[in-house]
């Protein structure tokens, strides 16, 4: 069964990055397909971007480009979200989650603030 | 990008109601569509996947149906533990978009 296990609740500065981890158990990174999903406080799901394995490269959505970067280290098997240049509207909880949907990492507060 | 319009987008109802839940994509997406259900403080958990097709361990009063544009979520019979916020997600292209949500509340 596989479980995604991520790093703990951050604060950061408006302008600050933050790294986000996310490791696999029970399967290795490479079998999956990893992508990152957030929830700002109150609202809805929010697809950032994942691996897409037909073309072995990693898509962004628009609205992050330029900002995130999810890298994966497969000698740990964990992956990792940084996303840079935060802002207050940035405060969420970040999720792993293997493609489509189909396990869930516990979720990671990222709260932005002066 | 393919929009996911899901409704209604609060529904309130009764143990033991049956319930439905639908999303329109805006173009064809085959059965590239999930259903997730969310409760407060916790991550998504996928319910339904290939919009049809039960995830293993997911009590059979949830059923999936549809193809296309066209999708719904129905549960038979409502129990208490299924008072949450649902979504769908469709994976057939990228970006990946997810429906507003449903919060299914008691009435």
């Amino acid at each position: 069964q596989v479980q995604l296990v991520q790093s703990g609740a951050e604060v950061k500065k408006p302008g600050a990055s933050v790294k986000v981890s996310c490791k696999v158990s029970g399967y290795t990174l490479t079998e999956l397909s990893m992508h990152w999903v957030r929830q700002a406080p109150g609202k809805g799901l929010e697809w950032m971007g994942g691996f897409d394995p037909e073309d072995g490269e990693t898509i962004y959505a628009q609205k992050f480009q330029g900002r995130v970067t999810m890298t994966e280290d497969t000698s740990t098997d964990t992956a990792y979200m940084e996303l840079s240049s935060l802002r207050s509207e940035d405060t969420a909880v970040y999720y792993c989650a293997t493609g489509p949907g189909t396990h869930w990492g516990q979720g990671t507060l990222v709260t932005v603030s002066s | 990008d393919i929009q996911m319009t899901q409704s209604p987008s609060s529904l309130s109802a009764s143990v033991g109601d049956r319930v439905t839940i639908t999303c329109r994509a805006s173009q064809g997406i085959r059965n590239d569509l999930g259903w997730y259900q969310q409760k407060p403080g916790k991550a998504p958990k996928r319910l339904i996947y290939a919009a049809s097709s039960l995830q293993s361990g997911v009590p059979s009063r949830f059923s999936g149906s549809g193809s296309g544009t066209e999708f719904t979520l129905t549960i038979s019979s409502l129990q208490p533990e299924d008072f949450a916020t649902y979504y769908c997600l469709q994976h057939n292209s990228y970006p990946r978009t997810f429906g507003q949500g449903t919060k299914l509340e008691i009435k």
